[in-house]
């Protein structure tokens, strides 16, 4: 079973430029999660979809943040325009399917990431 | 508001010695717990996961896992730690997917 597959690995842009990252989950899993890894700390939850719907964006920051899931598969987040401050390691996770009942349907997988500067 | 909270931000063991790895949460119902291992360069690893029953659970590489909720602490330990377990280890807790900062573990030939 291939894994999250996540594109580009490494991205190198200026600030106030924009920027985008690839997401493709797992096939046949319903919940899709992007993270924001800061050197440092743990990953921080930007973004959750169900399916194609958004369920949790309570912490993206949409000024400048983006994030579609447009036929329910893969997905892509956008950065524009990007400060310093989001440098950092962007994940995507995803699980089965969050409203199932069994808790085994919330486990999340991982892709390897996206590790982003802005200089 | 749920929190984890890794009071060691590094740990430094010799191979072969044991480890122990602490974690705290805050969450207000009965939580799903996980501990999570990231090598340079890699996604997060699954460890292992508490969702109810048992509360010592097993997981992978050797690891294992207390719940205790009397002190909201979810710890990792290994009796004895090879050289390839050196990475960043992270606790989490379901329902907002939160993390702890982690606890890079460095092990010593």
């Amino acid at each position: 079973e291939a894994g999250v597959a996540q594109s580009p690995r490494y991205k190198i842009i200026e600030k106030r430029q924009s920027v985008a990252f690839w997401c493709n989950p797992i096939s046949g899993h319903a919940t899709l999660y992007w993270y924001q890894q800061i050197l440092g700390q743990g990953p921080k939850l930007l973004i959750q979809f169900q399916n194609n719907g958004v369920v949790d964006d309570s912490q993206l920051p949409k000024d400048r943040f983006s994030a579609e899931r447009l036929k329910g598969v893969d997905s892509t987040l956008k950065i524009q325009p990007a400060k310093l401050e989001d440098s950092a390691v962007y994940l995507c996770a995803s699980s089965l399917d969050m409203y199932r009942g069994a808790p085994s349907y919330n486990e999340q997988f991982f892709g390897p990431g996206t590790r982003l500067t802005v200089l | 508001a749920q929190s984890v909270t890794q009071p060691d931000i590094h740990i430094t063991v010799s191979e072969g010695a044991s480890l122990e790895l602490r974690c705290n949460y805050s969450y207000g119902a009965t939580p799903y717990l996980f501990w999570y291992v990231q090598s340079p360069g890699q996604g997060l690893q699954l460890l292992l996961k508490y969702f109810s029953g048992d509360t010592l659970v097993q997981g992978i590489k050797g690891f294992e896992a207390e719940f205790k909720r009397s002190q909201s602490s979810f710890n990792l330990r290994k009796p004895s730690v090879h050289w390839s377990d050196a990475a960043e280890y992270f606790c989490a807790v379901e329902g907002k997917s939160t993390f702890g900062d982690g606890t890079t573990l460095t092990v010593k030939p």
